[in-house]
């Protein structure tokens, strides 16, 4: 599975859009990428996943590169709640369309909402 | 709908202690997991589960054993516990498809002393 760079923090003001980058140079060309994201001792919850394409649903935007060696998470109206960890992860998946647990959850983005 | 439930919520063993961290899902989801995350520091892999009756090692099994006996369930055992086991233990579930993500439980904290 392609590795993934994070920044390892970033702040965002309450309301603001939040921008959250992620390099993956040496993706394939059946990988995914998701993003997650870990609120303070809670589990890590789902945000979105994309292939090629840009992706949006009612938590976040993805947008990925023409050459999918990088993508952006987009908080469109940020919250003191969105205060977290985020992580980017491309997962290669098989013909069944999992990746059989293999979620290499790396330092991620710390990201700081503030008022 | 309550997703995937692990207890207990925290726990605290001597060493050599044994102890079971059950998971359930009611999603009927084939696939499940047992990661661990210790302070400040990404998740890892301990064992997964591709349906009832098969389960396989992820990156970090030594010190650990599963069952997978329904596709409800699936425990982690710890036999005899060490030190170094003191961590976030989190059981996840995937449906199989690339379109569902994980759900992840609230996770039990142990701590070994």
């Amino acid at each position: 599975d392609a590795k993934t760079t994070q920044p390892p923090s970033m702040d965002c003001a309450e309301g603001r859009a939040a921008n959250l980058p992620c390099n993956h140079s040496t993706i394939s060309g059946n990988e995914y990428v998701y993003w997650y994201r870990q609120i303070h001792s809670q589990g890590p919850q789902y945000i979105i996943h994309g292939l090629k394409n840009n992706e949006t649903n009612e938590m976040a935007s993805l947008i990925i590169t023409e050459d999918r060696k990088s993508s952006t998470l987009i908080l469109p109206h940020a919250t003191l709640r969105d205060t977290a960890v985020y992580y980017c992860i491309v997962i290669l998946a098989n013909a069944g369309g999992t990746s059989y647990g293999k979620l290499t959850f790396g330092q991620g983005t710390i990201l700081t909402v503030h008022p | 709908n309550a997703g995937v439930t692990q207890t207990p919520k925290f726990r605290i063993l001597k060493i050599g202690q044994s102890m079971t961290l059950q998971c359930t899902q009611d999603m009927n989801h084939n696939y499940m997991y047992w990661y661990r995350q210790d302070p400040g520091m990404g998740l890892k892999l301990i064992y997964y589960s591709v349906g009832a009756g098969i389960t396989d090692k992820g990156e970090v099994p030594n010190g650990y054993n599963v069952s997978r006996s329904t596709t409800e369930d699936f425990p982690l055992r710890l036999e005899l516990a060490a030190p170094s086991q003191t961590s976030v233990y989190f059981c996840a579930s995937e449906r199989g498809r690339p379109n569902y993500g994980y759900t992840f439980g609230s996770g039990t904290r142990l701590t070994v002393v």
